[in-house]
């Protein structure tokens, strides 16, 4: 079946710089994608969003990219701070009512 | 608004018991679903509702059952509990199935025993 999935299941990075956290999708129909971040003992909280026929949307400090030709997503955080430390899911939708997520990469800040 | 609120936080359960997770939205939001969180797996969509009177299942349905009387309200209830079912439960409303964000509540951890 079509599955969701993330390239690194940990990412580690200095306070102040960059994140970078990716995910691949294998359902080519998939035409809305969420970014979630999950802190510990809490509901996933939405970040970002991006439909299909965009390929880059910009919100506070955090810039999601869509590469639909290799079927890649990725979430860019700005001077990451160690607020930002948290669980991250990529979801994908296709033309159906189903949300699914992927396993998620944990974000982990250090001063 | 309070958002997504789901009651309890915390249950233990043994082998064969019945319960239900409750899951009231007070955003007037007509899509609602239930996950299921386990290590490793990510969330697991259970079952889902586009609005009152109508659901529908997920990818992991066996074992659950859910019901839509109300717009704010989607129960879920597990008739006979069973190990494989301890896991964190999540509940999530959107205004519409049509590519608006899940909100999501902070979670039922149930325990099967």
């Amino acid at each position: 079946g079509e599955s969701v999935g993330l390239h690194l299941p940990t990412l580690s990075v200095q306070e102040g710089d960059n994140s970078i956290i990716n995910c691949a999708y294998s359902n080519s129909a998939s035409d809305y994608f969420i970014w979630y971040k999950q802190e510990s003992g809490k509901g996933p909280q939405f970040i970002i969003d991006i439909r299909s026929n965009m390929d880059k949307r910009q919100g506070q400090r955090v810039t999601v990219l869509l590469n639909k030709t290799v079927k890649h997503l990725s979430l860019q955080i700005a001077a990451t701070q160690p607020g930002d430390s948290a669980v991250y899911f990529c979801a994908e939708k296709e033309n159906t009512d189903k949300l699914i997520f992927g396993t998620g990469t944990r974000l982990q800040v250090f001063p | 608004n309070a958002g997504v609120t789901q009651t309890p936080k915390f249950q233990v359960l043994k082998t064969g018991q019945s319960m239900t997770l409750q899951c009231a939205q007070d955003m007037n939001h007509e899509y609602m679903s239930w996950y299921r969180q386990d290590p490793g797996m990510g969330l697991r969509l259970i079952h889902y509702s586009v609005g009152a009177g109508i659901t529908d299942q997920g990818e992991v349905p066996n074992g659950y059952n859910v019901s839509r009387s109300t717009t704010e309200d989607f129960p879920l209830r597990l008739l006979s509990a069973a190990p494989s079912q301890t896991s964190v439960y999540f509940c999530a409303s959107s205004y519409n199935s049509n590519n608006s964000p899940l909100h999501f509540g902070n979670g039922t951890r149930l325990t099967v025993t």
